[in-house]
């Protein structure tokens, strides 16, 4: 079956670092996504990754170790509007997206 | 000049009644989806239209009918509805782009619930 894993919750501290994991088992992959979602609100677009290595987005950066099938996001000087869900989300080779079932972020001052 | 919008936003009915959820988009989109989240903020995909025919069709029950009049507007009837069916249901839409890229842009969501 396919399979998506995330932590459930994580807490960091605000101005620290934060790394969220997510390892995958699908049929097929054509690329990972990862979405954040505020409580009460859709998902929004963070990042995308097809091939390995790391992209940098700001304060946001995704990695992609597809022989592992494994990815995390990191966020670097955490604000507290960053507290929310991360969600990781794979398509498979049916272009279908295959979700986890996404990770809570809270950040404390 | 929202990208994609959902309406209503909240909706409360009675257990066996008939509602639909309107989507629309305008970002020039060929394919829609129909996402059920639940209390416990699992995604699940519903449905997905690309250029008005279905080509993903959960094992959800057919009291569920996704209607698409065009390919902007993708709207979602329910009939019978039953307590389980209260979630919040996402629109979204995607475009495959030149890396292959489909980006899945959603809507804000309506807050279904049945009681």
């Amino acid at each position: 079956g396919q399979n998506i894993d995330q932590p459930t919750e994580m807490t960091a501290t605000e101005g620290a670092i934060v790394q969220i994991n997510c390892t995958y088992q699908t049929s097929g992959f054509n690329g990972l996504f990862w979405y954040q979602q505020h409580a009460g609100e859709a998902p929004t677009f963070l990042s995308y990754n097809v091939l390995d290595g790391l992209e940098e987005k700001g304060r946001f950066s995704s990695f992609l170790s597809r022989s592992k099938g494994y990815s995390y996001l990191l966020l670097k000087e955490l604000q507290m509007k960053d507290s929310a869900s991360y969600l990781c989300a794979v398509m498979d080779s049916n272009y279908q997206l295959i979700w986890g079932a996404g990770t809570k972020l809270i950040i404390k001052p | 000049d929202t990208a994609v919008s959902q309406t209503p936003k909240y909706l409360v009915t009675q257990m066996g009644n008939d509602k639909s959820i309107k989507c629309e988009q305008n970002l020039g989109h060929d394919t829609m989806y129909w996402y059920k989240q639940d209390s416990k903020k699992f995604l699940k995909i519903m449905f997905s239209y690309n250029n008005k025919e279905l080509i993903i069709n959960e094992t959800v029950p057919n009291r569920f009918s996704p209607k698409s009049p065009d390919k902007a507007h993708l709207n979602l009837h329910i009939n019978s509805l039953e307590l389980g069916d209260s979630a919040v249901y996402f629109c979204a839409s995607s475009q495959e782009d030149t890396l292959y890229q489909e980006t899945q842009y959603f809507g804000p969501g309506t807050r279904l619930l049945v009681l």
